[in-house]
């Protein structure tokens, strides 16, 4: 089976640019979570989606940042007019049936420059 | 405020040694607690969760610990390898809500040949 995949796994963007980062949850798994991971920092939630459905957001910022899980196709997070604070490692992950045990990718690490 | 607190910051075992992470949380209503192992460059990966109907869980060289009164548990690695050196999380999260998880700060382990 493959695991969560993530794409692109580096990204290097110049500052007012978009940023977009793919996620295809595990087979099987239709709830899907984005996270954030700063340098010496643990891993803070941003958001989770089910098909078609924004579950959660309250970790997402107000502006620029939007995430979507669409019918068909892969899992977007998107941040609009990158800064260099948006540096940093994104993580999706996904679970069966949103309880439990929740898998993560390997992860996109934006730069900002 | 952090609802999930881990405990060494850091640590160095000698291999064969136990290395023993703790971590506290504040939420009483977290009812599902995963560890994960991260490597540089890689996403995090589930090593061993528990819920609160069980005070310990084994799993190979891996035993989580749980202590629902004082709202603590812990991970110990017995017979430390070399490759075991990584950073720990914990985490616990709410089924009865969306499941999203709250992370500690990780913990970097190192075990010394």
């Amino acid at each position: 089976n493959a695991g969560v995949m993530q794409n692109p796994r580096h990204l290097v963007r110049r500052r007012g640019q978009e940023a977009r980062l793919r996620c295809s949850p595990m087979k099987g798994h239709s709830h899907v979570y984005w996270y954030r991971q700063l340098p010496e920092e643990g891993l803070k939630f941003m958001v989770y989606l089910q098909k078609e459905n924004i579950i959660d957001e309250s970790g997402m910022p107000k502006e620029r940042f939007s995430a979507e899980f669409p019918k068909e196709g892969p899992s977007i997070l998107r941040i609009q007019q990158v800064v260099r604070g948006d540096s940093a490692a994104y993580f999706c992950a996904s679970s069966p049936n949103g309880q439990g045990a929740v898998y993560f990718g390997e992860g996109s690490w934006l730069t900002v420059v | 405020q952090q609802q999930v607190k881990q405990s060494p910051q850091s640590l160095i075992v000698q291999k064969g040694g136990i290395s023993i992470i703790n971590c506290a949380y504040e939420n009483t209503a977290f009812d599902y607690f995963p560890w994960y192992q991260q490597f540089p460059g890689k996403g995090p990966a589930l090593l061993i969760a528990i819920r609160p109907d069980v005070s310990e869980k084994k799993e190979g060289r891996f035993t989580i610990s749980f202590n629902k009164s004082a709202k603590q548990f812990s991970l110990h690695i017995m017979d430390s390898q070399p490759g075991d050196s990584a950073t720990y999380f914990c985490a616990a999260s709410d089924s009865g809500a969306n499941s999203k998880l709250t992370f500690g700060k990780g913990i970097t382990l190192s075990v010394r040949p």
